[in-house]
């Protein structure tokens, strides 16, 4: 049963618009939610976190927002670029278990079409 | 050299082979970690390392051997593998010793078994 679901596995959005990405989680144990993106041949890098106890953090061009009521978070690229095309994961975990319970889900492919 | 550094990046092996994958980190970190992806799945986690000592192993077959001998080193060891086991296999390090600590990958060694 996958804990943290991305159900959207493709998404393309034209450059300078904003790209939306949603991911849903079931277990209410969650407090802790990151954004990591992967471009092809690389590993993941960190994007973005939340704890719980916020329901917004923005960085740049970057915001993700956490309903925790809908157990449902989503990441707000604007304005989007070409180099934002990768693939997103977003990932939670229960902070008290320390990073090592991190649960990702299965990604979402961003296309940013020029 | 900076970063989480992983050899091979790409790898084929026999059902009867033996190989290793190999991990290394600059980063000064005390955790280390296994993970896989496979097509259309969320990554896995497989083995965490802190300080040198395995505190997760999340029931991964015992065809799958990790070792720690350093805080900065860390391999998996392969023996008998199966094609289902074809994947991604990324390494990831961090701080360690505190929870919510963002998670640094490696580019991955990309696994075929055929």
């Amino acid at each position: 049963d996958q804990q943290v679901k991305q159900n959207s596995p493709s998404l393309s959005v034209q450059e300078g618009r904003i790209s939306i990405l949603n991911c849903d989680y079931t277990n209410s144990m969650f407090d802790y939610f990151l954004w990591y993106k992967k471009y092809p041949a690389e590993g993941p890098t960190f994007l973005i976190s939340i704890s719980s106890i916020k329901d917004k953090n923005e960085d740049g061009r970057f915001t993700v927002f956490l309903n925790k009521s809908a157990k449902h978070l989503s990441l707000h690229i604007v304005p989007s670029q070409p180099g934002d095309s990768a693939v997103y994961f977003c990932a939670a975990s229960r902070g008290n278990f320390g990073n090592e319970k991190l649960t990702f889900g299965t990604g979402t492919r961003l296309t940013i079409i020029p | 050299e900076t970063g989480v550094t992983q050899t091979p990046r790409h790898l084929v092996m026999g059902m009867t082979n033996k190989k290793s994958l190999k991990c290394e980190q600059h980063l000064g970190h005390n955790a280390m970690y296994w993970y896989k992806q496979s097509a259309k799945k969320p990554l896995e986690l497989m083995f965490v390392y802190s300080l040198e000592e395995r505190v997760e192993n999340n029931s991964v077959p015992s065809r799958f051997s990790p070792e720690c001998p350093n805080s900065s080193h860390l391999f998996l060891h392969l023996h008998t593998l199966q094609p289902e086991d074809s994947a991604l296999y990324l390494c990831a390090s961090s701080r360690g010793g505190s929870t919510n600590e963002k998670l640094f990958f490696g580019s991955g060694t990309q696994l075929s078994v055929l």
